[in-house]
């Protein structure tokens, strides 16, 4: 298994572009998320998704969309890139099923952007 | 809201001393309690976790027990590496509430 697997690695882009993240996962998972991580903030929630055509808003999701199509892929775009959109971003996949707060997490490697 | 508060660090240690990280929570609904690590350079991966009261998570010798009088789930080692250089992110989720709620992180550098 690949597990949870996140491209790019690294992104640079300038204010105003917009593009794709893709995270993908091999693990059967329903539930899959995408995260922020800042200095001195943690990780704070932007979208999430309980199985294939299901999504809802986490903590910060504006500028952000997601779809769900398939149950392996969960891409997040960027409609209209902004400075404050520079950040480290992960995706993240659990079980989904039977007590959800109970599962474990697994996240991919990230993908580091940056918007001038 | 559910809501985790952790030491701040950074926090510097040498080899073999004992760590306490703390971690307390507030949460609605019965909240199952989480450790996070992520290594320079890579995602998060869990270090243990407790899903009720009293229960103690416990992996690669760090220990940490759920105290639902206290709110708390400090995370200790006895004698740490440096090998443990990291930074540990406390979280927690509650039933009906299944978003994973993270602390700000602790990073922690080891030196020989």
């Amino acid at each position: 298994n690949a597990g949870v697997t996140q491209t790019p690695k690294f992104q640079v882009l300038k204010t105003g572009q917009s593009m794709t993240l893709q995270c993908a996962q091999d693990m059967n998972h329903e539930y899959m998320s995408w995260y922020r991580q800042d200095p001195g903030m943690g990780l704070r929630l932007i979208h999430y998704s309980v199985g294939a055509g299901i999504t809802d808003q986490g903590e910060v999701p504006n500028g952000y969309n997601v779809s769900r199509s398939t149950t392996e892929d969960f891409p997040l775009r960027l409609l209209s890139a902004a400075p404050s959109q520079t950040s480290v971003y992960f995706c993240a996949s659990s079980l989904g099923q039977g007590v959800i707060s109970t599962d474990t997490q697994y996240f991919g490697p990230g993908t580091r952007l940056t918007v001038l | 809201g559910n809501s985790v508060t952790q030491m701040e660090g950074p926090v510097t240690l040498s080899e073999e001393a004992f760590l306490t990280i703390n971690c307390t929570y507030t949460a609605t609904g019965y909240p199952s309690l989480f450790w996070y690590v992520q290594y320079p350079g890579e995602g998060l991966q869990l270090l243990l976790k407790a899903t009720k009261a009293d229960d103690k998570g416990s992996n690669k010798g760090f220990e940490a027990t759920y105290r639902k009088e206290t709110t708390s789930f400090h995370l200790e080692k006895g004698s740490v590496q440096v090998s443990d250089s990291a930074v540990y992110f406390c979280a927690l989720s509650s039933f009906g509430n299944e978003k994973l709620t993270f602390g700000t992180g602790t990073r922690l550098t080891i030196i020989p």
